[in-house]
């Protein structure tokens, strides 16, 4: 079945410092892609969803300015959070869909993001 | 607005017992629904799907799904649990059927296999 990575699997950083996630689809081209975040104990909440060579469309409440998200090609999507503080500290999960496989969505393992 | 519902947040239940964990929807159109599992500090694995078809769905491990249109539900069963079953559960709705259409997820049901 269709894989999706991410890169790192956890990041410890400092406050104040930015921190990039990269999520690759490994054997598929993903049109779209979509960033969560999760706290301890609750659910994944939608932050992004971004298309292949179009801005990024934010959810409600997801500081676009603090959490950049770039999808320069069929393969890759980027999550960068910027001067990163404490209570950015999360789970990342990306995930990713293909026009060949609109009816699934898949999911990578995780970035769990730690800010001091 | 579209929702998700789990209305167990916990379930304990003891090895080889049946379970079900409960999942409701809000929305006004076609959906996809979705139950995912995911094991501590793992990413989640698609248990089940359905899209269209049969109401009944059946996806790995053992767990099963029925779609119910009237009732806007899809609870998750599994007729008996394992330890290994142990893990947190989500129930997830498509709203539409594009390739650029948002999956919302439930708030979760922690699932405790007692030995």
């Amino acid at each position: 079945g269709a894989v999706v990575s991410q890169h790192p699997s956890w990041v410890i950083c400092k406050s104040g410092t930015s921190v990039k996630i990269e999520c690759r689809s490994l054997d598929f081209q993903a049109t779209t892609m979509f960033w969560y975040r999760q706290f301890p104990k609750q659910s994944l909440m939608l932050m992004a969803t971004s298309n292949e060579g179009s801005k990024a469309t934010y959810e409600q409440g997801v500081e676009k300015d603090k959490f950049l998200i770039n999808h320069a090609s069929l393969t890759l999507s980027t999550l960068t959070v910027t001067s990163a503080h404490p209570e950015d500290s999360s789970f990342y999960i990306c995930s990713a869909r293909s026009w060949g496989l609109v009816e699934t969505q898949y999911f990578g393992p995780g970035t769990r993001l730690l800010v001091l | 607005a579209q929702s998700v519902t789990q209305l167990d947040s916990q379930v304990p239940v003891f090895e080889e017992a049946p379970v079900e964990l409960r999942c409701n929807y809000s929305s006004s159109v076609s959906v996809y629904l979705f139950w995912y599992v995911q094991y501590p500090n793992q990413g989640l694995q698609l248990l089940l799907k359905y899209l269209s078809g049969s109401t009944l769905v059946k996806g790995i491990n053992g767990f099963e799904a029925e779609f119910n249109k009237s009732q806007t539900s899809f609870h998750l069963r599994k007729p008996s649990v394992h330890i290994s079953d142990t893990a947190e559960y989500f129930c997830a709705v498509r709203i539409g059927k594009t390739s650029y259409d948002k999956v919302i997820f439930g708030p979760g049901t922690s699932l405790s296999v007692i030995p």
